[in-house]
């Protein structure tokens, strides 16, 4: 049963820091993670798509690392701003299905 | 190129009757995801949906919630005789098969 864990559930840092978001995944057996953001009371906006075979992506400030064998992913931010204040979510799927598992997520606020 | 459109955006509806949520995906996508969202939860998947083919139901409650995504027109999830309990957000999100996900803003159902 594939669960996933997202630490820290909150941070709160002044502008300009670089940050370090974590998943983790029970099951290895996964074809893709993928990193959103969720603005409240919004919909979820696509960040990143890392493939199994990929070991990183990168979109602007953003970094996403995946390492498959010791179940984790993280999501670096760089030079934080105060637009970047969000939730932030990570998906798995569950080995052999289709169904995708969230993260509770981690909670950002970046200070102007 | 018009993202995922879900409608309606909020939905009141009393104790019994059915509600309907519909989704349109992005153009050139044949599959739709629907999640939930209790308040102050992490998102759940529901169902996983190619035109014409419900291909993953793991996560529909079974019963009273139905879903469908016909040929022509937008995927459609049903939840009939609505409780108190099914009070939350629900959001679809639209892909090619496997890849990344595109969400919609999401439906807001609220039972009285």
């Amino acid at each position: 049963k594939q669960e996933v864990t997202q630490i820290p559930a909150a941070l709160s840092v002044p502008e300009g820091e670089n940050l370090v978001l974590n998943c983790s995944f029970t099951d290895s057996a996964i074809y893709n993670l993928q990193w959103f953001r969720q603005d409240p009371g919004k919909g979820l906006t696509s960040l990143l798509l890392i493939q199994s075979s990929q070991r990183e992506q990168t979109s602007g400030r953003l970094n996403a690392s995946l390492d498959k064998s010791s179940g984790r992913s993280t999501l670096y931010i760089a030079a934080s701003q105060p637009g970047d204040s969000a939730t932030y979510l990570c998906a798995v799927p569950t080995s052999g299905t289709y169904k995708y598992i969230f993260g509770t997520g981690t909670r950002l606020k970046v200070l102007a | 190129n018009a993202g995922v459109m879900q409608n309606p955006r909020h939905l009141v509806r009393r104790r019994g009757q059915e509600a309907r949520l519909r989704c349109s995906p992005m153009k050139g996508h044949s599959h739709v995801y629907w999640y939930r969202q209790l308040p102050e939860e992490g998102l759940k998947f529901m169902v996983y949906l190619q035109k014409e083919n419900i291909i993953d139901e793991s996560g529909m409650p079974k019963e009273r919630f139905s879903a469908e995504f016909p040929k022509e027109g937008p995927s459609i999830l049903r939840i009939q005789q609505v409780v108190r309990g099914d009070s939350a957000a629900y959001f679809c999100a639209s892909t090619v098969d496997q890849g990344e996900q595109y969400f919609g803003p999401g439906t807001r159902l609220t039972v009285t």
